[in-house]
């Protein structure tokens, strides 16, 4: 019964790498997250998507690239992987986009470039 | 834009005793305040939050209080036990455009929970 699952969980992978992390919700949830947290456990969103549409698109390379085959789900495809890209990667969900909608977060990916 | 200031950032206390943990925001316009807890190893949970309508709001030990005058908001752990002991985060909505809402984050506040 999970509800925000994310594989894989952990990846190892050298620099300049491309790799990808997927991201499913069965919650009937319409907005999907993604999150960085860094080695200071600080969390900053990357990117949010409505009913598969792109609506927040933070400050994040253009190397980080978001997909949402379905509202259920959403992945992210990072290219060239830099040793700064190394961090725990959390994917959310939330009823709508609104301003009064909890958040559910996944698991997390642990991302190490090497 | 929004910023979150969280303090914190370190709290030990004995078990059994109440922890408190602070937090303020610029964003006037904000009105929905949750409070999240990671465990070592997982994703952040939801334990409690708060709407800008109400000024406290309680579950069993964990209480949240918001004063929207002087933008902060506080959580309270009472009778603290060892499995309280986790990272504990605040937030606050933030306006982002096209009818959206982003989180944003306070810093963290490690609670450690000694027997």
């Amino acid at each position: 019964d999970t509800a925000v699952s994310q594989t894989p969980k952990y990846l190892v992978t050298q620099m300049g790498n491309d790799k990808s992390i997927k991201c499913e919700q069965n919650l009937g949830h319409d907005t999907m997250y993604w999150y960085k947290q860094d080695s200071k456990k600080f969390l900053k969103i990357m990117f949010s998507y409505n009913n598969k549409e792109l609506i927040i698109n933070e400050t994040v390379p253009n190397r980080f690239s978001p997909k949402s085959p379905d509202k259920a789900h959403l992945n992210l495809h990072i290219n060239s992987l830099e040793l700064g890209d190394s961090a725990v990667y959390f994917c959310a969900s939330s009823l709508d986009r609104g301003r009064l909608d909890t958040q559910y977060f996944g698991p997390g990916t642990r991302l190490t470039v090497l | 834009g929004e910023n979150v200031e969280q303090h914190p950032s370190t709290l030990s206390v004995q078990e059994g005793d109440s922890a408190v943990i602070k937090c303020t925001y610029s964003d006037s316009a904000s009105n929905y305040f949750p409070w999240y807890k990671q465990e070592l190893g997982k994703g952040p949970q939801l334990i409690i939050d708060i709407r800008s309508n109400v000024g406290e709001k309680k579950d069993q030990r964990i209480a949240v209080t918001l004063n929207k005058t002087a933008k902060h908001f506080s959580l309270h752990i009472t009778e603290t036990q060892p499995e309280d002991s986790a990272v504990y985060f605040c937030a606050a909505t933030k306006y982002s455009g096209a009818g959206s809402y982003q989180l944003t984050f306070g810093k963290g506040t490690k609670l450690s929970v000694i027997p």
